[in-house]
């Protein structure tokens, strides 16, 4: 069965400071990729998608991930966070059996 | 657009009843629905899809007698947790796809079930 990992569960980091959030997954055939964003209180929110093309994708909020097909990654970056990017963050694989496999996630807190 | 809303957000209930948990696509249509489950600090886990009009495809490990789920219409799914115990306490989030929306999933708020 496919896997999804991030590493890091808890990132703690200034405004300003850059971001970089690992995402890999262990399916190899042809994925589909995914980056939810859950702010505090709220549902889960799509940030950005890969199905095919360009592997560097440009999300909402200056978020953009690169999808790395030799290394099975999909991370996830942002030059300059600002405070209001505290959220927890999931990455998603969807392979060949049609379901979603998502991350543990990554709590990223971000301090004024 | 895609909106999902879930109702309700909170529901506590004794050990032994059974409660049910909606899932609507105010927006759209939604032929496919999908009911996850998030333990705290761990991801979702997928516990079955349904296709409007037809029987849920439930995850293995996933009771469909206890998690019974319907998706009668395009707009609404609901999941009944049948007979709950404290173990079933848990987050239940529901998403939903759209014919001609690709593979995107856009997700419900979640529901938080506490069973004394």
């Amino acid at each position: 069965a496919q896997s999804v990992s991030q590493h890091n569960h808890h990132v703690i980091l200034s405004e300003a400071a850059s971001l970089e959030l690992g995402c890999n997954y262990s399916y190899g055939g042809t994925v589909n990729l995914f980056w939810y964003v859950q702010y505090p209180g709220q549902h889960l929110q799509l940030l950005l998608k890969y199905f095919s093309g360009d592997p560097l994708v440009k999300g909402i909020k200056g978020f953009e991930a690169e999808f790395i097909k030799s290394k099975f990654s999909f991370n996830l970056r942002k030059p300059s966070v600002q405070w209001s990017d505290t959220a927890e963050y999931f990455c998603a694989v969807k392979s060949g059996n049609n379901r979603l496999a998502f991350g543990k996630g990554n709590q990223v807190v971000v301090i004024p | 657009g895609a909106v999902v809303s879930q109702h309700p957000s909170w529901v506590i209930c004794k050990s032994g009843t059974s409660v049910k948990i909606e899932c609507r696509s105010l927006d759209f249509q939604a032929t496919t629905m999908f009911w996850y489950r998030q333990f705290p600090k761990q991801s979702l886990m997928l516990m079955a899809t349904s296709n409007e009009g037809s029987k849920a495809t439930y995850e293995q490990g996933v009771e469909k007698d206890k998690f019974l789920i319907n998706h009668a219409s395009l707009t609404l799914s609901t999941l009944t947790v049948t007979s709950a115990h404290p173990e079933d306490s848990s987050f239940y989030i529901c998403s939903a796809r759209y014919s001609g929306g690709g593979e995107t999933q856009y997700f419900g708020p979640g529901t938080r079930l506490l069973v004394l």
